[in-house]
């Protein structure tokens, strides 16, 4: 089974500066995608970011980038120029494109403080 | 363009008594999941279905039931609830090479 894991569960940054945070995962699969998502306190899951797994390229949406080692099995979010409103659990997210496997596994999350 | 709709976005149970959530997705999307989250935690699989007519157990399965008559609609049922169940839980959906879409989850507290 793919596991997600996330190794800092809280994280801080200065307002304005940049801020990275990690997930790694496990898979046998070669094709597969990943997402970040962004869960502030309303509990809304937001879509931050999304890789798929055959794409060298790393995704970037406006101030939020990805650096996706697929051999390393490796998929960071970048987030520059941090604004209050980044505060929030940030959660990366496994999905398999096969319907017999699990098909969307999370990291247990990673809490950015934004501090002005 | 409503998404995906959970009712009720409250609910307060007492032990023992048993409850329905209802997910609701006009997005025609086969793939349709429940998760929990407990507090401080990650979103944990309950049960997911790949089409109507077929689901599946996710991780933690226990205590819980689901049925999927129809694409749009994934009920998720309690039975004799315990303090345990005590959670938010996320109904989501999605297709093809999309990314999931949430409703906004249902907090629900077992006393």
């Amino acid at each position: 089974a793919q596991t997600v894991t996330q190794s800092q569960p809280e994280m801080s940054v200065q307002e304005a500066e940049t801020v990275t945070l990690s997930c790694t995962y496990d898979t046998s699969e070669s094709d597969y995608y990943l997402f970040w998502y962004k869960q502030p306190p309303s509990r809304q899951m937001i879509l931050v970011i999304r890789q798929e797994a055959y794409k060298q390229q790393n995704a970037t949406e406006n101030r939020f980038s990805v650096n996706f080692q697929k051999a390393a099995k490796s998929f960071s979010l970048k987030i520059s120029d941090s604004q209050l409103g980044d505060a929030a659990m940030y959660f990366c997210a496994y999905r398999s494109p096969y319907s017999g496997n699990t098909p969307l596994v999370f990291g247990k999350g990673t809490r950015l403080s934004v501090i002005a | 363009n409503a998404g995906v709709t959970q009712t009720p976005k409250f609910r307060i149970l007492k032990i023992g008594q048993s409850m329905t959530l209802q997910c609701t997705q006009d997005m025609n999307h086969n793939y349709m999941y429940w998760y929990r989250q407990d507090p401080g935690m990650g979103l944990k699989l309950i049960y997911y279905s790949v089409g109507a007519g077929i689901t599946d157990k996710g991780e933690v399965p226990n205590g819980y039931n689901v049925s999927r008559s129809t694409t749009e609609d994934f009920p998720l049922r309690l039975e004799l609830a315990a303090p345990s169940q005590t959670s938010v839980y996320f109904c989501a959906s999605t297709e093809g090479r999309a990314e999931a879409f949430f409703g906004q989850g249902t907090r629900l507290t077992v006393v």
